[in-house]
């Protein structure tokens, strides 16, 4: 069945480095594939999505590309804040409306 | 615009007692998900509606739980009698459906504690 892989964490860095939150899926079909942030107390909000091969979803400074030759869609950003410290789930959407999520990385930035 | 609105935010109830959690889901979604989120399994899906009318409720975990949508703008979901184990934040979600890219929208959660 459809499924997301979601690298394990805790990942902690520091201000400014280089962030990659690696995701792999298993889907039939064609997925979206979406990024979505939780912050402490807070419920999930979508950081960014593509639907379909080759697209890049961004915002805030986060990316992401769809990569359907290797079921990728790995989350970076080139230089990360404190602000950034949050969980992290990667997700699957197929054509059943059907909603799947990694288990989530916990990301904590420090100064 | 208002998002997906849940409550209570907050509850603490003791074990055997009633638990009702709300969700008004946002204005022109047809569908609507109930999540549970715990430190040891995650977020899981319990059960999902599409136009008001349950699709999949494999998710429920067991009789104790139940869940309603009486109209598009009103979802409800009871636990009676809550256990400790129940404990956790619940989730609503809500999304157009039109194609697989739309966006499922979450609320704030309920955060569910049961003594």
């Amino acid at each position: 069945g459809d499924s997301v892989t979601q690298m394990e964490g805790p990942v902690t860095l520091s201000e400014e480095a280089f962030l990659t939150i690696n995701c792999t899926y298993t889907a039939t079909g064609y997925p979206s594939l979406f990024w979505y942030v939780q912050y402490p107390g807070e419920g999930l909000q979508l950081l960014l999505k593509a639907t379909k091969a080759d697209d890049k979803g961004s915002n805030k400074g986060f990316e992401a590309t769809y990569r359907k030759e290797t079921t990728s869609f790995h989350l970076e950003k080139g230089s990360v804040q404190v602000s950034d410290s949050a969980v992290y789930f990667c997700a699957l959407k197929n054509g059943a409306n059907n909603l799947f999520f990694g288990t989530g990385t916990r990301l904590t930035v420090i100064p | 615009d208002a998002g997906v609105i849940q409550s209570p935010r907050h509850e603490v109830t003791e074990m055997g007692q009633e638990v009702t959690l709300r969700c008004k889901p946002i204005s022109g979604h047809n569908s609507l998900f109930w999540y549970r989120q715990t430190m040891m399994r995650g977020l899981e899906l319990l059960i999902y509606f599409n136009n008001n009318v349950p699709i999949d409720d494999s998710g429920m975990p067991e009789d104790r739980f139940s869940a309603k949508m009486p109209n598009a703008s009103f979802s409800t979901l009871k636990i009676q009698p809550s256990e400790p184990r129940d404990s956790a934040v619940y989730f609503c979600a809500s999304c157009f459906t039109g194609s697989s890219g739309n966006t499922i929208y979450f609320g704030e959660g309920s955060w569910l504690t049961v003594v």
